[in-house]
């Protein structure tokens, strides 16, 4: 238990869809991160929000839309998505000032987009 | 831009044999190392981590330490397990003022197979 919490762990959706994906930290972290995990492909960082505010985006398609209403919770809004995009989501948080500024994950968000 | 360069894998390994999984990295700054392992199903967890040069992180028998003169990261076990078996991932956040740039750069990761 890492204390970022993702749900849901699988989601199935056609290409006409839209779903969103959450991510919840109580670490009292104030950067959150998603990132994209593909077979045989390294990790992707797709965004980045710290302080609530984006700070990268990483030439993400806009068909994914991130929203970070708080320091606590980020989410992910797909609509439109083509099955490429089927993948491991993972969600980060981290502090980003100090020594102890490691990212915690959550286990993630099985995407299948069929 | 920082980068970091693990170690092609996969690597198989029988049960108990040392392990080295190389690790080297490009960066700005002076940034902290970490390693990362993913278990089958799950999300990456911290295993160990150094802050600065010459610190050693370890955790359940792994060690690595940071060397800034070859910008190295190498993890190392002396006698693996089984339970081993997982994907090894090492990353980097640049530091600055001690202020992070709120980016993590991950290898490409290493597939870890031990066999009793």
């Amino acid at each position: 238990e890492t204390g970022v919490t993702q749900t849901p762990r699988h989601l199935v959706m056609g290409m006409t869809n839209k779903k969103s994906l959450k991510c919840e930290q109580h670490l009292g972290h104030n950067a959150m991160y998603w990132y994209k995990q593909s077979a045989k492909k390294p990790l992707e960082l797709m965004f980045v929000y710290n302080f609530k505010e984006q700070t990268e985006n990483n030439s993400v398609p806009s068909r994914f839309s991130p929203e970070c209403p708080n320091s606590s919770h980020l989410f992910l809004h797909l609509h439109t998505l083509q099955p490429e995009d089927s993948a491991l989501y993972l969600c980060a948080s981290s502090r980003v000032e100090g020594v102890n500024t490691e990212a915690f994950f959550g286990q993630g968000t099985r995407l299948t987009v069929v | 831009g920082d980068s970091v360069t693990q170690m092609e894998g996969p690597v198989t390994l029988s049960e108990e044999a040392f392990l080295t999984i190389n690790c080297t990295y490009t960066a700005t700054g002076y940034p902290s190392l970490f390693w990362y392992v993913q278990y089958p199903g799950e999300g990456l967890q911290l295993l160990l981590k150094a802050t600065k040069a010459d610190d050693k992180g370890s955790n359940k028998g792994f060690e690595a330490t940071y060397r800034k003169e070859t910008t190295s990261f190498h993890l190392e076990k002396g006698s693996v397990q089984v339970s081993d078996s997982a994907v090894y991932f090492c990353a980097l956040r640049a530091m600055a003022g001690g202020t992070s740039y709120g980016k993590l750069t991950f290898g490409q990761g290493t597939i870890l197979t031990v066999h009793p």
